[in-house]
């Protein structure tokens, strides 16, 4: 069975500071998905990037970025220029290939932006 | 604009009787989900339906139940044999394999 871990409960940072957050997952497949989602206080779950294990490239989407390290299976994502609306829980989420329809989450790092 | 709608947002209900969440979208998305939010835990999967008239038991199905009529609607039934319940429960659908998953705004249950 698929683990993830986050080993981050709670990490704060000054607003427009660069701040990491620390994922690390455990697989037997070669090919699978990895996400992040934010959850705001509205506790809306909003997916933020998606990477695809075969793709070597990280993945970014504006302020976002991951690094993607297959061997160690390691997946962090690092916020850059962050702002107060990023201020959420972050969860980090894997889900395998075709016929494995679940997606595990970890248990999540709660993110303060100080103003 | 498309979506997935939960309802209702806030539900209480009594020790021993059965309640349903709602669940539906219009995103024409094939598969749906049912997650339990617990303090200090990540999302667990309930149940989940990848067509029609389909669904199989996720990690903690113990307790609950499902039905998956039409395409739009995915609405899961807390039991009384559920022993802890008070949770938040996020329903969320996907498109295509590979692709993130869609979230509603959630259903905050409370045993009184």
């Amino acid at each position: 069975a698929q683990t993830v871990t986050q080993s981050q409960p709670e990490m704060s940072v000054q607003e427009a500071e660069t701040v990491t957050l620390s994922c690390t997952y455990d697989t037997s497949e070669s090919n699978y998905y990895l996400f992040w989602y934010k959850q705001p206080p509205s506790r809306q779950m909003i997916l933020v990037i998606r990477q695809e294990a075969y793709k070597q490239q990280n993945a970014t989407e504006n302020r976002f970025s991951v690094n993607f390290q297959k061997a160690a299976k390691s997946f962090s994502l690092k916020i850059s220029d962050s702002q107060l609306g990023d201020t959420a829980m972050y969860f980090c989420a894997f889900r395998g290939n075709f016929g494995n329809e679940k997606l595990t989450f970890g248990t999540g790092t709660r993110l303060t932006i100080i103003p | 604009d498309g979506g997935i709608t939960q309802s209702p947002k806030y539900l209480f209900r009594k020790e021993g009787q059965n309640v349903t969440l709602s669940c539906e979208q219009n995103l024409n998305h094939d598969a749906m989900y049912w997650y339990r939010q617990d303090p200090g835990q990540g999302l667990r999967l309930i149940y989940y339906s990848q067509i029609v008239n389909d669904f199989q038991k996720g990690d903690i199905a113990e307790g609950y139940s499902v039905s998956r009529e039409k395409k739009e609607s995915f609405p899961l039934t807390v039991t009384s044999a559920q022993k802890n319940p008070t949770a938040f429960y996020l329903c969320a659908s996907r498109l295509r394999e590979g692709y993130g998953y869609t979230f509603g705004s959630g259903t905050r249950l409370t045993v009184v």
